[in-house]
């Protein structure tokens, strides 16, 4: 069964100290791993798509990457807004349509 | 440019009753898919419609039913309302059937 993992589950970090997210994934052919940020009550929004091992890619303070089995989000310095769940989430080539399997997030609180 | 959109963004009912949730995509995109998302867990697939045709169906009872306007917008239908059913549910939208998908801010359902 297609599976998206991701831990940890909540993560506390003093600002300035960069840390990293894993979202690992079993799906049989990953068409492309997306990494969203959602604040509480409101939508996810898009940060990045990978869609082959090796590939990275990069934004302000943010940096995704992908192996064959899981994906980093590495977080450099964070600030208190960058505060957030962030969900990765994959899309299999087989699957219904676009449908995306997301994993269940990680919570992230920076404090000042 | 306007994002996705969704309407209302609250909604209370009993259970038994049935619901009707809106949405508009972002202007030139022609894919939309609704999400369920329950708090604290991932969005799950429900549908998604492209071109107006369904492309994709998830896991979830007959009760839900979405269909996708000559202008790309979309209706997602819930009958017979459970207290299950309670949940914010998003809608996204892509430009292509398996593109990037962009979230609108979501629409809250209570069910008492």
């Amino acid at each position: 069964e297609d599976q998206v993992t991701q831990s940890p589950e909540a993560l506390r970090l003093q600002e300035g100290e960069s840390s990293s997210l894993n979202c690992s994934y079993t799906v049989s052919g990953l068409r492309g791993l997306f990494w969203y940020r959602q604040d509480p009550g409101k939508g996810p929004e898009f940060l990045f798509t990978l869609y082959s091992a090796g590939e990275e890619k990069e934004k302000e303070r943010l940096k995704a990457t992908l192996t064959k089995k899981e994906s980093f989000l590495h977080i450099t310095a964070p600030k208190p807004e960058d505060s957030a769940t962030y969900l990765c989430a994959a899309s299999m080539i087989k699957a219904a349509g676009n449908k995306l399997t997301f994993g269940g997030g990680t919570r992230v609180l920076v404090k000042p | 440019d306007a994002g996705v959109t969704q309407s209302p963004t609250h909604l209370i009912k009993t259970r038994g009753q049935q619901v009707t949730l809106r949405c508009s995509p972002i202007s030139g995109h022609k894919s939309v898919s609704w999400y369920q998302q329950v708090l604290g867990q991932g969005p799950q697939f429900i549908f998604q419609y492209y071109e107006k045709e369904e492309r994709g169906r998830g896991n979830f009872p007959d009760r839900f039913s979405a269909r996708q306007f000559p202008n790309y917008s979309s209706e997602l239908n819930v009958n017979a309302l459970l207290l299950g059913d309670s949940a914010l549910y998003l809608c996204a939208s892509s430009l292509s059937p398996h593109g990037e998908q962009y979230f609108g801010p979501g629409t809250r359902l209570t069910v008492t």
